[in-house]
């Protein structure tokens, strides 16, 4: 398996512009998540999504941030207008999720490094 | 709501030098805690589980251990392939299932 796959590894863009990130879970993973991670807050999750639908958004700082996952292996992150401020990495992660008394263990991709000038 | 403590922020260790790493957290109920390891721009990448109070997992130089209000990560004998920032994570009962709360880290350097 090729792992949790993110697009673009690398975006530098301007204030006020529309970034949107990408991300391919494992497949047959069933939950997933988006995170971001700076020095200051360490990793801070946004939203999860639990088979394709989202169950926890009470991390998206604002309205500027939205996330959709239209299908099961394809999910976006979007930051519109995007400020100085969003400037940080960006993960996504994928899980299986069972109805179980453990936990689950989350697999991360390799990031999107975020730089907004 | 869950908290996550690490401690130390950073540590820099000889070769061979063992030590432990570790990680207090609140929870209300404690479904899981999870040790990551992540290397300088990577994700992070999935230790140990530990579920209950008393339980030890181990991996090569690496050993979790498990008690109501804080876990251990020892390293022994860690040589400079162990140098990377290692985050401990709670999931709790509570709320959403699946969401889990990441302590900020700590980041260890082993010098040869």
């Amino acid at each position: 398996d090729a792992g949790v796959i993110q697009s673009p590894r690398h975006e530098v863009t301007e204030m006020g512009q529309e970034v949107t990130l990408r991300c391919k879970p494992i497949s047959g993973h069933n939950s997933l998540f988006w995170y971001r991670q700076t020095m200051m807050r360490g990793l801070e999750l946004l939203i999860y999504f639990n088979n394709n639908v989202p169950i926890d958004d009470s991390g998206m700082p604002e309205d500027r941030f939205s996330a959709k996952m239209p299908n099961a292996s394809f999910s976006t992150l979007k930051i519109q207008p995007s400020e100085p401020r969003d400037s940080a990495v960006y993960f996504c992660a994928s899980s299986l999720a069972t109805i179980s008394t453990g936990g689950n263990e989350q697999f991360f991709g390799p990031g999107t490094r975020l730089t907004v000038l | 709501e869950d908290q996550v403590t690490q401690s130390p922020e950073a540590l820099r260790l000889q070769e061979g030098e063992s030590s432990s790493l570790n990680c207090s957290y609140t929870v209300s109920g404690l479904r899981g805690l999870f040790w990551y390891r992540q290397d300088p721009g990577k994700g992070p990448e999935f230790l140990f589980t530990l579920y209950s109070a008393g339980e030890e997992k181990e991996k090569e130089r690496l050993k979790a251990t498990l008690t109501k209000k804080e876990s251990f990560l020892h390293i022994t004998a860690p040589k400079p392939e162990d140098s990377a920032t290692y985050l401990c994570a709670v999931q709790d009962y509570s709320g959403g299932y699946q969401k889990v709360t990441f302590g900020i880290g700590t980041k260890l350097q082993v010098i040869p």
